[in-house]
């Protein structure tokens, strides 16, 4: 069983601040996925990355994907209080009979303060 | 399009009873997922689907049951529900696997409580 370790497992900050949330493992991911998920709805996909090395942005938002494909990060800039909410990293990787599935990490639950 | 719809949202079983959480997809994807989340932890593959009359089992399998019958549907079937079984329950359905074509879309989930 692969296990992605996540941190910091909760983070309150104010408005404005920058953070940075970890997603680490000792297995080799295919691709790494990053999910928000709001109270009481399921997980929503950020991004994909897949390559190692590989950079995204997405507005606000910076993820990385490390060399070895073994850990992310996710950088919000200027948080704000629409950030608010729980951020899943997971992993993909190719099982038997040509099945993929994802591991998921335990989540860093964001609180931005006005 | 719906996306993913699951029922019920929320339900109270007794230990021992047996219920079926359905699922069902309007997107046409052949990959179909149950997850479950329990507090403070990530989730967890229950059972999965890469199309109609084809499922296998995912990390936590043990107490449930699955079937695929049809591309759209998949239903979860607790037999003898118990109290580890409380959790919320996620399922998602994929166009496909692997590389950046993966987006996995979930349902707003279902909360089981086995009192």
């Amino acid at each position: 069983t692969q296990l992605l370790e996540q941190s910091p497992q909760f983070l309150s900050i104010q408005e404005g601040e920058n953070l940075t949330v970890y997603c680490n493992s000792s297995s080799v991911f295919s691709s790494l996925q990053w999910y928000r998920q709001e109270p009481g709805e399921g997980p929503v996909l950020l991004v994909t990355v897949v390559t190692g090395g590989e950079v995204k942005k997405l507005k606000r938002l910076t993820f990385q994907f490390g060399d070895a494909r073994k850990d992310s990060s996710l950088h919000i800039t200027a948080a704000q209080p629409g950030d608010t909410g729980l951020y899943l990293c997971a992993g993909g990787i190719y099982s038997g009979a040509g099945s993929y599935q994802l591991t998921f990490g335990k989540g860093t639950k964001l609180s931005v303060i006005p | 399009n719906a996306g993913v719809t699951q029922t019920p949202k929320f339900r109270i079983l007794k230990i021992g009873q047996s219920m079926t959480l359905q699922c069902t997809q309007d997107m046409n994807h052949n990959y179909m997922y149950w997850y479950r989340q329990d507090p403070g932890m990530g989730l967890k593959l229950i059972y999965y689907s890469v199309g109609a009359g084809i499922t296998d089992k995912g990390e936590v399998p043990n107490g449930y049951n699955v079937s695929r019958s049809t591309t759209e549907d998949f239903p979860l079937r607790l037999e003898l529900a118990a109290p580890s079984q409380t959790s919320v329950y996620f399922c998602a359905s994929s166009y496909s696997i692997g590389g950046r074509n993966n987006e996995q879309f979930f349902g707003p989930g279902t909360r089981l409580t086995v009192l």
